[in-house]
This record gives C-alpha cells, sequence and structure tokens, in this order.
C-alpha cells in the first residue's frame, strides 16, 4: 500500500537557520505530492505540492522537489523565521485505481524556531 | 470568503452518547472528507463523499457515520461504538475527488473529548 515517512521531530532551530525536512514515500503509479502546515490549534493549509517527477513546488520561500529516483520530497527553507513554527505534514495522492482524492499522510514533524 | 467551517470548536461526549460534528463548505466542491488526528500521528480517512448522496468507508470508519444530503454539508457522527473518541477532527474538500493532483481544503477542526 501507499506510505509516507517523514523524519522524526520535533526540530528546534534559531532564527534564519537552514531547514530541511526529510520525507520518502512508497506508491504505486505516480502519485502527486504535498506539503501541509498546521499552526496550533489551527486546521492544515497547502503549502506546496508537485505532480509530477522532478516539479519543484515553492511557496512562501520553502521548497521541495519530486525525486522520482529517490522517492523523495523534502522540504527546505534557506532561512527560517519564529513565524514558521509549526507541525509539518508530507503526503501523496495516488493515482489511478479507485483510491483518487485519498490523501496518505506522514506522522507530521513539529518545528520549533528560536529568536 | 469561501471556505470550510466546522462546529463547534470543541465537544464533550458522555459514555454511550452520539454526537454529531458539523462540516459546511461554499466552495462550490464536490467532494468531502473527514480525517481524525491523533497526537504525534498523521491524519487518518474516516469517510469520504465524491457526489450527494454517495459516500465511501475510509481506513477507519468502524465507529462513525455519515450522510451527504447537501453538496455544502457533510456531517460526521461519532457513535458510542467508538470506544476512543478524543481526538482532532479535520473535514476537508477538493473540487471532484477524481483527480490525482488536486488539492484538499481543510476546516479550523473540531475537538473532541470524553468525559
Amino acid at each position: 500500500g501507499n506510505s509516507v515517512t517523514q523524519m522524526e521531530g520535533p526540530v528546534t532551530l534559531s532564527e534564519e537557520a537552514f531547514l530541511t525536512i526529510n520525507c520518502t514515500y512508497t506508491a504505486t503509479g505516480y502519485p502527486s505530492l504535498f506539503w501541509y502546515v498546521q499552526y496550533p490549534g489551527e486546521g492544515l493549509q497547502l503549502l506546496l505540492k508537485a505532480t509530477k517527477a522532478d516539479d519543484k513546488g515553492s511557496n512562501k520561500g520553502f521548497e521541495a522537489t519530486y525525486r522520482k529516483e529517490t522517492t523523495s520530497f523534502h522540504l527546505e527553507k534557506g532561512s527560517v523565521q519564529v513565524s514558521d513554527s509549526a507541525v509539518y505534514f508530507c503526503a501523496l495522492i495516488r493515482a489511478g485505481g479507485t483510491s483518487y482524492g485519498k490523501l496518505t499522510f506522514g506522522q507530521g514533524t513539529i518545528l520549533t524556531v528560536h529568536p | 470568503d469561501g471556505g470550510i467551517t466546522q462546529s463547534p470548536k470543541y465537544l464533550f461526549r458522555k459514555e454511550g452518547q452520539n454526537v454529531t460534528l458539523s462540516c459546511e463548505q461554499n466552495l462550490n466542491h464536490d467532494a468531502m472528507y473527514w480525517y481524525r488526528q491523533d497526537p504525534g500521528q498523521g491524519l487518518r480517512l474516516i469517510y469520504y463523499s465524491q457526489i450527494v448522496n454517495d459516500f465511501q468507508k475510509g481506513d477507519i470508519a468502524e465507529g462513525y457515520s455519515v450522510s451527504r444530503e447537501k453538496k455544502e454539508s457533510f456531517p460526521l457522527t461519532v457513535t458510542s461504538a467508538q470506544k476512543n473518541p478524543t481526538a482532532f477532527y479535520l473535514c476537508a474538500s477538493s473540487l471532484s475527488g477524481t483527480s490525482g493532483s488536486e488539492t484538499q481544503y481543510f476546516g479550523p477542526g473540531t475537538r473532541l473529548l470524553v468525559l
């Protein structure tokens, strides 16, 4: 079946540090890949997505590249801010079969950024 | 503004009681979803619906029921058969639920607690 594995957190960084959150996946076919962010007490917001191999998703200084050869979709940001403190979820939607629209999530990575 | 609303924000359930969580969207989306989030875990799919009067079980449907009588509304009932209902419940919607690259938009969530 489909699965998503994220690096374990929590991740604690100082402001302006470089961020990487690793994400690898297992899926049949060619899934679409997503990063969602959840701020405390809120629902999830889409951060970025990529729908085919070698696509790069980007938003608010965050980037992730769809690497089919390594089945990875690592999230990066060059300089984090305190306001980036949140939980980050990697997710996929499998392409094909009867499971259209079903998101499979990783377990989430808590990011805390200190001033 | 278009979006997804969930109510109540907090809900308390007594033993043996059924409770219903509300989810409404004004995005004109055909597909709607219910997810459960437990601490330190990713989201798991409870039920989804791709069209009015039709819905499908997700990965953890036992102890839950849904209805889809209107396009805008997808209420979730947590029945007394659900023995561990304490969790954060998130409703989502997407345009059609039939595309492998579609973005799902999430509501703010309902936190259910057992008294």
